[in-house]
């Protein structure tokens, strides 16, 4: 089955302890991304990836960072995360930046 | 950034109507795309509308495109209680090719 897997699905942690989301995808796509959703504001990009190496900052990239050194995963971390990236991420991935996106479950991250 | 602005923010209707909600965006765009999102969970690609397209049809979905007006609409006809979701549009500018995505619009399906 086609998917984009992310995990934990649910995350508690306190304030400047680094953590990391992964996200994996089964499609061969090489086109990865990062969003954080807000209540009334949509998704907002965060980083994303066009191929393996191959990333750059999205809309909100502040307090994050990325990597991907294989195809089917693209990494999430926050190397101190404060309470202002309390939000609930997903994961997406496509052929191409254009085209249709397929997402993630989401994880629900609380920094407290 | 953002660029697709949905309206209206809420819509409640009664199972068997039909929905109509409008997403306005900015810049000249390569395609719109349409997703819908239940409670808490991943978007799901609906529709997807080139700028060189007006309309679109996929079962009881219909988008149509304005590209003179910065607009497009998503219609769902004969609305079920599974219609109850958040739905929002999503452009891709011809600048830098990255989907771009609005608010979205919070459609109730009552019984």
């Amino acid at each position: 089955e086609a998917q984009v897997t992310q995990n934990p699905r649910y995350l508690i942690t306190v304030t400047g302890k680094k953590l990391t989301v992964t996200c994996s995808q089964n499609m061969n796509h090489e086109y990865m991304s990062w969003y954080r959703q807000d209540p009334g504001l949509g998704l907002r990009q965060i980083y994303y990836s066009m191929n393996v190496e191959v990333t750059d900052k999205g809309d909100v990239p502040e307090g994050y960072k990325v990597s991907r050194k294989e195809k089917r995963n693209f990494p999430l971390i926050l190397e101190s995360p404060s309470p202002n990236q309390t939000s609930l991420y997903f994961c997406a991935s496509s052929f191409g930046g254009s085209t249709e996106a397929f997402f993630g479950q989401g994880t629900r991250l609380t920094v407290v | 950034s953002q660029q697709g602005e949905e309206d209206p923010q809420a819509l409640s209707i009664q199972e068997g109507e039909n929905a109509t909600m409008n997403c306005s965006y900015k810049t000249s765009i390569n395609n719109l795309q349409w997703y819908r999102q239940n409670s808490g969970r991943g978007l799901v690609h609906l529709i997807l509308i080139r700028s060189n397209e007006r309309e679109k049809h996929s079962g009881r979905l219909r988008v149509t495109l304005d590209t003179s007006k910065k607009s497009s609409s998503l219609l769902i006809t004969a609305s079920r209680a599974a219609d109850t979701a958040s739905y929002f549009c999503a452009t891709v500018s011809n600048n830098d090719y990255k989907l771009s995505f609005g608010a979205g619009t919070t459609v109730t399906v009552r019984a």
